[in-house]
């Protein structure tokens, strides 16, 4: 299994404030994704990242921001937390070549309220 | 129409059976096709993918790829309690980046219940 762990794991937190989720992967692997996934919707990619300060966009977008100074850490922010933002989130990374696989991280469950 | 379909079940079979989970997909310029496997509460975990067409075979699991039809079907043999879980189908849409890395987009899963 890809070394990718995330962090935290659980998080309750109010309408407004700040949220920073965290992955860090140990797999030197140069992609990195950020997925929310929600009943009915199955997991929907946030941004991802193709190297080290090098980000962009996917489906969901709005409302987070990420950051990546390492190959390891991939931030995701959420800058004032909405209910709707209430989710599971998950990190992934892969190695180069686009067949390669995804691996995820275990996940963080998010409550806005 | 959805980019990535999936029957969201649940799909019940006996245990020792075959289970069948299909998925189709909308975009013929599809690439890449993954199997991901998700117990609940878990993060999804793959088991198998697949680029050509035809059958890929990997112990119990079969990965299925008929790219005219735009079908891509994962085959359980001797299905198992702990096979119990949701399924969900990914598909290579779209190259990003410096077109080396892959932008998956997630079907919503087929739960899948194996009886005793």
């Amino acid at each position: 299994d890809a070394g990718i762990t995330q962090s935290p794991r659980h998080k309750v937190t109010e309408t407004g404030t700040p949220v920073t989720l965290r992955c860090h992967q140990t797999e030197n692997h140069r992609y990195m994704y950020w997925y929310r996934q929600d009943p009915g919707h199955g997991l929907r990619l946030i941004h991802y990242s193709y190297g080290v300060k090098d980000t962009d966009k996917g489906e969901v977008s709005d409302g987070y921001s990420v950051s990546r100074s390492k190959t390891e850490d991939f931030l995701l922010t959420l800058e004032s937390a909405t209910s709707s933002q209430t989710s599971v989130y998950f990190c992934a990374s892969s190695r180069t070549g686009k067949d390669q696989p995804q691996h995820f991280g275990d996940g963080t469950r998010l409550s806005i309220l | 129409q959805k980019e990535v379909e999936q029957n969201s079940g649940p799909l019940s079979v006996p245990e020792g059976a075959i289970a069948s989970l299909n998925c189709t997909y909308s975009d013929r310029g599809s690439q890449s096709f993954f199997w991901y496997r998700q117990y609940s509460g878990k993060s999804p975990e793959l088991i198998m993918f697949i680029y050509s067409n035809g059958d890929k075979e990997d112990g119990r699991f079969t990965a299925q790829l008929n790219k005219a039809s735009q079908y891509v079907s994962l085959l359980i043999r001797d299905s198992q309690p702990s096979d119990s879980a949701t399924y969900l189908c990914a598909v290579l849409l779209i190259s990003v980046g410096d077109g080396t890395a892959s932008k998956l987009t997630f079907g919503t899963g087929t739960r899948l219940q194996v009886t005793l």
